[in-house]
Order: C-alpha cells, then sequence, then structure tokens
C-alpha cells in the first residue's frame, strides 16, 4: 500500500530535550516536505527536500533541522525543542511530473507537546 | 511570487443547502491545481486535482470544482452538504519547477 508513515504520532517532551519524528515514503517520490498546522494559521512549510540531498527552508524554519540521505526518508529534527513548538507536524511527498509536481500524500500527522 | 489564496476563513452552511469554496492562484503559467479535504484529527487527503482538458473536475464524496483561466480559480462546489462534510479544506497549486503551495484553509461548518 502507498503511504506516508510518521512516528511517534503523539509525542510529549520537554524545553530543550533533542527530538526526531522520522518520516518515511514507499512511493519513491523525489519531493518530501514538512509542514506545522496551528488553529487560525493553516499549513505552514517548514522544510522541504527535492531529491536525496536537496533540502531547503520553507516558510518557518526556525529551530528545525532536516536531513535527506535516503529518498524514503526524511526526518524532522528538533534540537531544543520550545514550548512555542507545539504543534501538529504532517509529513508529506510527492513526484514530479517532468512539467510539474502532482498531488502530495500526507502522512497521518504527528502532536507534538513541549512542556 | 506564487501563491494560492482562500478568502474565506470559515463557511457556515445547511445540511442539504449548496456549496463553494473560494480558490484564487498567482502562478506564472497554469499551474496543476488540488484539493484537499482534512476531516477533524486526521490527515489531509485529496479530493479533486486539475492538471488540464475539461475545466470542470469530478472527486471524490460527490465534490467537484471549476478551473477558469481567466479569474484565476479553481472553485469547489457541491450541489448538497451532508453534516459528514464539515471539515477543513485546502486548496493548493504546483507549477513548473516552484515547490507545491497550499492556501490557508477554509472551515466548513454544517448545521442540521
Amino acid at each position: 500500500e502507498a503511504q506516508v508513515t510518521q512516528n511517534p504520532r503523539y509525542l510529549i517532551t520537554v524545553t530543550g530535550k533533542k527530538l526526531t519524528v522520522t518520516c518515511s515514503q514507499n512511493m519513491n517520490h523525489e519531493y518530501m516536505s514538512w509542514y506545522r498546522q496551528d488553529p487560525g494559521l493553516g499549513l505552514r512549510q517548514i522544510y522541504y527536500s527535492m531529491n536525496v540531498e536537496v533540502t531547503d527552508k520553507g516558510d518557518v524554519p526556525e529551530g528545525y533541522k532536516v536531513s535527506r540521505k535516503e529518498k524514503r526518508n526524511f526526518p524532522l529534527i528538533l534540537e531544543s525543542p520550545s514550548p512555542n513548538q507545539t504543534s501538529l507536524y504532517f509529513c508529506a511527498s510527492s513526484s514530479f511530473s517532468g512539467s510539474s509536481y502532482n498531488e502530495q500524500f500526507f502522512g497521518p500527522g504527528t502532536r507534538l507537546t513541549v512542556l | 511570487a506564487q501563491s494560492v489564496t482562500q478568502p474565506d476563513i470559515h463557511i457556515t452552511v445547511s445540511e442539504g443547502a449548496s456549496l463553494e469554496l473560494r480558490c484564487n492562484y498567482s502562478y506564472g503559467a497554469t499551474p496543476y491545481l488540488f484539493w484537499y479535504v482534512q476531516s477533524p484529527g486526521q490527515g489531509l487527503q485529496l479530493l479533486l486535482k486539475y492538471f488540464s482538458g475539461d475545466t470542470l473536475v469530478q472527486g471524490i464524496k460527490g465534490f467537484e470544482a471549476e478551473f477558469k483561466r481567466s479569474q484565476s480559480s479553481f472553485n469547489l462546489r457541491k450541489p448538497s452538504v451532508h453534516w459528514s462534510d464539515a471539515a477543513e479544506y485546502f486548496c493548493a497549486a504546483s507549477g513548473g519547477s516552484y515547490i507545491p503551495t497550499f492556501g490557508r484553509g477554509t472551515s466548513l461548518i454544517v448545521h442540521p
């Protein structure tokens, strides 16, 4: 089954404790992206990757890191989480048709609470 | 810069009434266009997409959308709304080498 998986689905942590949210897709997609969703603010892009070893900042990259060492994986790293990073996080992936990016497939989301 | 605008933050309709959610885009050329739905507590699911050809596209759950090049719009419609349609709806676009762009979303409230 084609899917994007995220782990963990729920996480409660404390300020300053490094954490990683994993994202994996099994569709051989070139494009992967991380979003955060907060009430009233819609989806805001954190980082994206157009292919292996190619990553770039989105709209709200501060406090986050990513890496793309393999095509299927795109982990999101919070080196020193703060309470303002409490949010719902989504990973997504998409293929490139040669002229544009196709629809994105989304993971189920990770609900992060930083105390 | 490429952008997608959903001018309505909230829309309230009665069950059984018709629905139209607005979406406008700003791109250098005709982009690929998408509508996604996010039910409460769920991830995003693709409702429909437009790449080219017929400007009226049909999607899942009885939704349709019409691409109007002259108005740079891709509005989502449904003739009769059900209570289960209450959700957040996102319009998105991608074009050329530009990464996909999302609108801010429209929250649909359905009254019985």
